[in-house]
């Protein structure tokens, strides 16, 4: 069954630096989204990806957070400068196309800041 | 406002039946999701309903009032490794997915 590919598993940085999340999705869809799940609280939406630009971002996605399709399989979340309150675990998601397609998850980057 | 809720936690007994109510306001309803998550793993999605009724899948069944803002999974012959956490999402009118805080379900033998 097609997956969605996460790298790394787990990253642990320290505050101030930049982050590169990297993702994978299922090859032929087109819709692409990040989710972050910080321990015991529950999954936030952060922005989705279509057709080469940023259909939608959530609050938390603010300008230290960057998505980019460089190569047309790969789907990265960059942030700039970590912040303590960045940890959490980073999931990205892909979708085919309208209608009841579910959302196939990666196995997430549990994303430590120190 | 966007809000869905679901109970924090349950427990059940292996064989048996359980219900996991979601409760949701959300602007635009665009279908509801169901995902089992196992701690420090991704979702897995179990099911979705778009229109009213009851939608059967094995052990597994999901039912959605609209009129309500209401939806349950029900598993059924549960067995250990249905202990997990299961998420309920709303696709909002944007086709993002919305999620519940989700249920931690803990079967015991």
């Amino acid at each position: 069954e097609p997956e969605v590919t996460q790298t790394p598993s787990h990253q642990v940085t320290q505050m101030g630096q930049e982050v590169i999340l990297r993702c994978v999705p299922i090859s032929n869809h087109l819709y692409f989204y990040w989710y972050r799940q910080i321990l015991g609280q529950k999954v936030e939406f952060l922005v989705s990806f279509y057709n080469n630009e940023i259909s939608e971002k959530s609050e938390i996605f603010d300008d230290q957070f960057s998505v980019e399709r460089p190569d047309g399989s790969n789907f990265t979340l960059k942030i700039r400068s970590t912040k303590l309150e960045d940890s959490a675990m980073y999931f990205c998601a892909s979708r085919l196309r309208q209608g009841n397609y579910g959302y196939t998850f990666g196995s997430g980057t549990r994303l430590t800041v120190v | 406002g966007q809000n869905i809720d679901q109970p924090t936690e349950m427990t059940a007994t292996e064989g048996a039946i359980v219900q996991i109510n979601c409760t949701y306001q959300t602007s635009g309803f665009n279908g509801l999701f169901w995902y089992q998550q196992h701690a420090g793993e991704a979702p897995t999605f179990l099911s979705y309903n778009v229109l009213d009724g009851l939608e059967e899948k094995g052990r597994f069944s999901s039912f959605l009032s609209r009129s309500k803002g209401y939806s349950y999974l029900l598993l059924k012959e549960l067995q250990m490794k249905d202990s997990a956490s299961y998420l309920c999402a709303v696709r909002g009118a944007t086709n993002k997915l919305i999620f519940g805080t989700g249920t931690l379900l803990a079967v015991q033998p």
